[in-house]
């Protein structure tokens, strides 16, 4: 069974709009980490951010942030105000206690346009 | 500080031939692990370590091998290349015993079997 969803496969944005990016998970552990990586299209794969399961304040670190909800198993990225350089695949990932693995999503390829 | 190295970063094998894809970290990470990447279809895990001579397969270990046999170093093994292999390849590490540490990735090896 697929541990990390992205159901969103391409979304194309103009510049300055706001984009949200969905990630929902599957564990039964009590215990996790979530987490999103950039790819931009130099292919570099970049650590954003690391949540843990049982932190559900949201988090904001300038135009990203990020919205945790365990009720819906969800923890969904957004970009306010978009820019170019935003143009990237993006992946999140859960990581359970009991293993040693991570489980990625197949990721969201966002294009920003001018 | 040079983090997880990967080389070469580009590769063409003829179909039969065989390689061997290096990895080394320089953050004495015990966790490594070696991912494919195939347009549209994110991160699969082909084999993972979590110590100097232990590894375990991941999700699609067929026509690899690996070794540990130190710290630093997780060389992925190709014997008999065919074009199914053609792929991105990301070697990727992380620290001991924490599952909120994110993986580490080094830049990637393309590889094309023609």
């Amino acid at each position: 069974a697929q541990k990390v969803t992205q159901a969103q496969t391409e979304i194309s944005v103009v510049e300055k709009e706001d984009v949200t990016l969905d990630c929902v998970y599957e564990t039964r552990d009590t215990t996790y980490y979530l987490f999103w990586y950039k790819q931009p299209p130099s292919g570099e794969l970049v650590f954003l951010i690391r949540r843990n399961s049982f932190d559900e304040q949201n988090e904001i670190s300038g135009r990203y942030s990020w919205n945790f909800q365990k009720s819906t198993s969800s923890f969904n990225f957004t970009i306010t105000a978009s820019q170019v350089v935003d143009s990237a695949v993006y992946f999140c990932a859960l990581s359970e206690i009991t293993g040693n693995q991570f489980y990625f999503g197949t990721g969201t390829s966002l294009t920003v346009i001018p | 500080n040079a983090g997880v190295t990967q080389t070469p970063k580009f590769r063409i094998l003829k179909i039969g031939q065989s390689m061997t894809l290096q990895c080394a970290q320089d953050m004495n990470h015990n966790y490594m692990y070696w991912y494919r990447q195939d347009p549209g279809m994110g991160l699969k895990l082909i084999y993972y370590s979590v110590g100097a001579g232990i590894t375990d397969k991941g999700e699609v270990p067929n026509g690899y091998n690996v070794s540990r046999s130190t710290t630093e170093d997780f060389p992925l093994r190709l014997e008999l290349a065919a074009p199914s292999q053609t792929s991105v390849y990301f070697c990727a590490s992380r620290g001991l015993d924490r599952g909120d540490s994110p993986l580490h990735f080094g830049n990637g090896t393309r590889l094309t079997v023609t």
